[in-house]
């Protein structure tokens, strides 16, 4: 069935640390992976999303990796501040009919100053 | 700010009674996503409409259904509730239903359930 693992549930870092997190997706026929930023009180926030055809996708100190063959992917954050503290959710598409996203259970991020 | 609206941002009801969310997409987006975010059950997709039509459906009960209106905006509705259904509702749009169409998130509507 449709299913998107994440580990680390929760991560705690140093200020300036970096940070990983990683995903694996069931089904091969997914194309896109989006990640989310969840605050407190506030719904997810699309901060970075990578497509099949691309291995890697850099924004300033966040970057994501993909690999295909083995339904992995990853969210790598550099240099993290202490306003990176929140969730963070991945996701993997889903195309049978509709664009419908499955959602990880969610990383718990805390940055220590 | 997403651009999507969500109300009422709080609702308190108690078991099997019947509440109504209602979100407001984007302008220009017509595409409608409502999910459910629960500490037990996560961020779960519920279904999905675009430009009025049902396009997509996930793990939504047969106690809720969902509409989207000719102005785009959509309303969930939940009946004879019970203390599981007690979560974060979020509505999410998007222009189309292309697989890399950016889901935009609204900021929830807390259901409380006694």
């Amino acid at each position: 069935g449709e299913n998107v693992e994440q580990h680390p549930s929760t991560l705690s870092v140093q200020e300036g640390d970096s940070a990983v997190i990683k995903c694996t997706y069931s089904d091969s026929a997914s194309n896109y992976f989006p990640w989310y930023k969840q605050e407190l009180g506030k719904g997810p926030q699309l901060i970075i999303d990578i497509r099949s055809n691309v291995g890697e996708k850099k924004d300033q100190r966040i970057a994501v990796t993909l690999n295909k063959t083995a339904k992995h992917f990853s969210l790598h954050i550099t240099e993290t501040q202490p306003e990176d503290s929140a969730v963070y959710f991945c996701a993997a598409s889903f195309m049978e009919y509709g664009n419908k996203l499955v959602f990880g259970a969610g990383t718990i991020l805390r940055v220590k100053s | 700010d997403s651009g999507v609206t969500q109300t009422p941002k709080h609702l308190i009801t108690a078991t099997g009674q019947r509440v109504t969310l209602r979100c407001s997409p984007r302008s220009g987006d017509l595409s409608v996503y409502w999910y459910q975010q629960s500490l037990d059950q996560g961020l779960q997709f519920l279904i999905q409409y675009y430009n009025g039509e049902e396009r997509a459906k996930g793990n939504i009960l047969e106690r809720f259904s969902a509409q989207q209106f000719p102005d785009l905006h959509s309303e969930l509705n939940l009946s004879s509730l019970e203390l599981g259904d007690s979560a974060l509702y979020f509505c999410a749009s998007s222009v189309g239903v292309k697989e890399y169409n950016e889901q935009f998130f609204g900021p929830g509507t807390r259901l409380t359930v006694l």
